[in-house]
This record gives structure tokens, C-alpha cells and sequence, in this order.
């Protein structure tokens, strides 16, 4: 299975400010998806990173909140922006293969 | 909308023990479902898939279980040890879907 390589793998931020996950995937992938896991609860899908072409939110979601880019079919970067303390989570890239789904290790986000 | 719920929330066992943790989903024209482990605050880790077709699937002390009419699949861990504690989650792929809906966990402690 495809090997999924994330960072920053937690990351304190004051409120008002942006952070940019990256991952990175050691083969080439067509579907790549982004998830927020906050606090207590389990996840939601934030949006499809598309290559080629703007991604796809899911309801809740919006692109100037949530800005991200898919460059080629091996790396992808979502933004958090201009963050408050209930974006406070663990945010995961995921990449849909053959039949099944791999994750990478996560992003802890804390907004002080 | 699909909606995945997992019961119980949360489960302490001794070690040594078999368990069965559960899952439920709303729609049952799903494509697959996985199961998979997260430690705190770390990323996830895929356990089982079974596909559509499949009744079960095994790998070592795990086996897992899909009744897609009635909406179920279950999680079994035979033999329990200290170091299988961590949450589990079911997640379900629709049909004509690319994400996964996952269930809201079962926290699992097995005590030495």
C-alpha cells in the first residue's frame, strides 16, 4: 500500500493566522481526500483534493477556509486559514487505492 | 446520508479475553467497509477491508464480519492483549462514492 507522509505532525498556532499541511505520497494516486477529526469525535471529510482542478467541499467546508492545492498525483496541501480555537483538531490526508483507504499519520493542530 | 454507529463507545476487558466490537450503517447499498485502529493522537491504521460481496475477512487475531442487508458488520479480536488498546473504527464506502463515512469509534482498553 501506498506510503503517506504528512507534516507538520502537530503545530500550536495563535489565532488570526494560517497553517499549511502537506502530504506526500510515495506513488502516484488518483483520489486523495482531506478529514478533520476534532476533538471527542470521529471524522469528517473536509474536501477531494482533484489534480488538475479546484477541490471538491463537502457541505460545511468552504474553499477560503480550507484552501488546497493538488499539484500532481503524489502531493497535496491543505491550508488552514485564519484559524480559531474551534479549529483545534487532527487533521489527516487519506489516499483511496485499489479497494481500500490509507492515511497518513495526522496533523495536531492547537489554536491559542 | 449514510450514517455509521458503533457500539460500544467504549469497552475495558482483561487481557486474554475475546471481544466483539459492532457496527451499524444506514444504507446498505455500500461498495465496501473498513475497519482500522487509531492510537491517541495518532493517524489511522487499516485493520480489514471486506468488500460488498465477502462475508468476512481474517488477518491473525482478527476477524471481521459483514451483513450488508441488515446493516451490520462486526469486529473480532480473539485472545486480547494490552497492547490491541486503542480506538477502532468502521467506516463504509457508498456505492457510487469515493469517500468513506465512519462510525463514531469504540475505545478499547484491555487491562494486563
Amino acid at each position: 500500500s501506498a506510503v503517506i507522509s504528512q507534516k507538520p505532525s502537530r503545530d500550536i498556532c495563535q489565532r488570526g493566522t494560517s497553517l499549511t499541511i502537506q502530504c506526500q505520497v510515495d506513488s502516484q494516486v488518483t483520489m486523495m481526500f482531506w478529514y478533520r477529526q476534532q476533538p471527542g469525535q470521529s471524522l469528517t471529510l473536509i474536501a477531494t483534493a482533484n489534480q488538475g482542478s479546484e477541490a471538491t467541499y463537502e457541505s460545511g467546508f468552504v474553499i477560503d477556509k480550507f484552501p488546497i492545492s493538488r499539484p500532481n498525483l503524489t502531493f497535496s496541501t491543505l491550508t488552514v486559514s485564519n484559524m480559531s480555537p474551534e479549529d483545534s483538531s487532527i487533521y489527516l490526508c487519506s489516499v483511496g487505492e485499489g479497494y481500500g483507504y490509507t492515511f497518513g499519520s495526522g496533523t495536531r493542530l492547537t489554536v491559542v | 446520508k449514510q450514517e455509521v454507529t458503533q457500539i460500544p463507545a467504549a469497552l475495558s476487558v482483561p487481557e486474554g479475553e475475546n471481544l466483539v466490537l459492532n457496527c451499524s450503517f444506514t444504507d446498505s447499498a455500500i461498495y465496501n467497509l473498513q475497519w482500522f485502529r487509531q492510537d491517541p493522537g495518532k493517524g489511522l491504521t487499516s485493520l480489514l477491508l471486506i468488500q460488498s460481496s465477502q462475508r468476512e475477512q481474517t488477518s491473525g487475531r482478527l476477524n471481521a464480519s459483514l451483513d450488508k442487508s441488515s446493516g451490520r458488520s462486526t469486529l473480532y479480536i480473539a485472545a486480547s492483549q494490552p497492547g490491541d488498546s486503542a480506538t477502532y473504527l468502521c467506516a463504509v464506502r457508498r456505492s457510487g462514492a469515493n469517500n468513506l463515512f465512519f462510525g463514531t469509534g469504540t475505545r478499547l482498553t484491555v487491562i494486563p
